[in-house]
């Protein structure tokens, strides 16, 4: 079964500076996808960022890129440039497949980040 | 409106009461997701439709937990006797095709959270 592992529960950064949301996951599917969610103190689920099995580079969307180590099995989340509006917790995901078809996320157990001035 | 809209945004119910959440999602999308966060974990999965149709339950707790999406748009789930343990975020998910999450395509509402006193 799918498993996804963040063990960090929360993160300091200072603001405009990186820093990086470590992500390790379990699988013996050889096709799968990683997602990266923010979920600010409102509650919604924001989409960040997604990494296939078989991308030949690290995805990158804007400040966000993902460090993604296949044989490593990991899939960190790094934030360039912080800034204040990044606090909130994120959320690694992984899809598992659902009997009658369709996928669900699977997700771990999340990072706080903390941006300071 | 633009995104999934659910309600009621808070929830205080006594222990033994039912209660139900609403999820209206973006007009059109197929799927629909119900996912319970806990305090400082992750979502969890519990029932999924694509349309009308509840093709996954796999997650509901318990058989206090009912899900239903008559028409294909709206979704309400019904915890009836509710518990202590049922206290957490009720999150609602839906995207416009089926296998939307294995592209992130997933929206989410900014959830129910029920307090069971």
């Amino acid at each position: 079964a799918q498993k996804i592992t963040q063990t960090q529960p929360g993160m300091f950064v200072q603001e405009k500076e990186a820093v990086t949301l470590d992500c390790t996951y379990d699988t013996s599917d050889q096709s799968y996808g990683l997602f990266w969610y923010k979920q600010p103190s409102s509650g919604e689920m924001i989409f960040l960022i997604y990494q296939g099995s078989y991308d030949e580079q690290n995805a990158t969307e804007g400040r966000y890129s993902l460090n993604f180590q296949k044989a490593r099995k990991s899939a960190n989340l790094v934030i360039s440039a912080s800034q204040l509006g990044d606090s909130a917790m994120y959320f690694c995901a992984m899809p598992v497949g659902l009997t009658g078809g369709g996928n669900k996320l699977t997700f771990g157990t999340g990072t706080q980040l903390k941006v300071e001035l | 409106g633009a995104g999934v809209s659910q309600s009621p945004r808070y929830k205080v119910a006594k222990r033994g009461q039912d209660v139900a959440l609403r999820c209206d999602p973006i007009s059109g999308h197929v799927s629909l997701f119900w996912y319970q966060q806990a305090l400082g974990q992750g979502p969890e999965f519990l029932t999924y439709f694509q349309n009308e149709a509840q093709l996954d339950k796999s997650g509901l707790p318990s058989d206090r937990f009912f899900a239903e999406r008559p028409e294909g748009s709206v979704s309400t789930l019904k915890i009836q006797r509710t518990q202590q343990e049922d206290s957490a975020v009720y999150l609602c998910a839906s995207s416009l095709e089926v296998g939307a999450a294995n592209t992130g395509e997933l929206f989410f509402g900014e959830g129910s959270r029920l307090t069971v006193l």
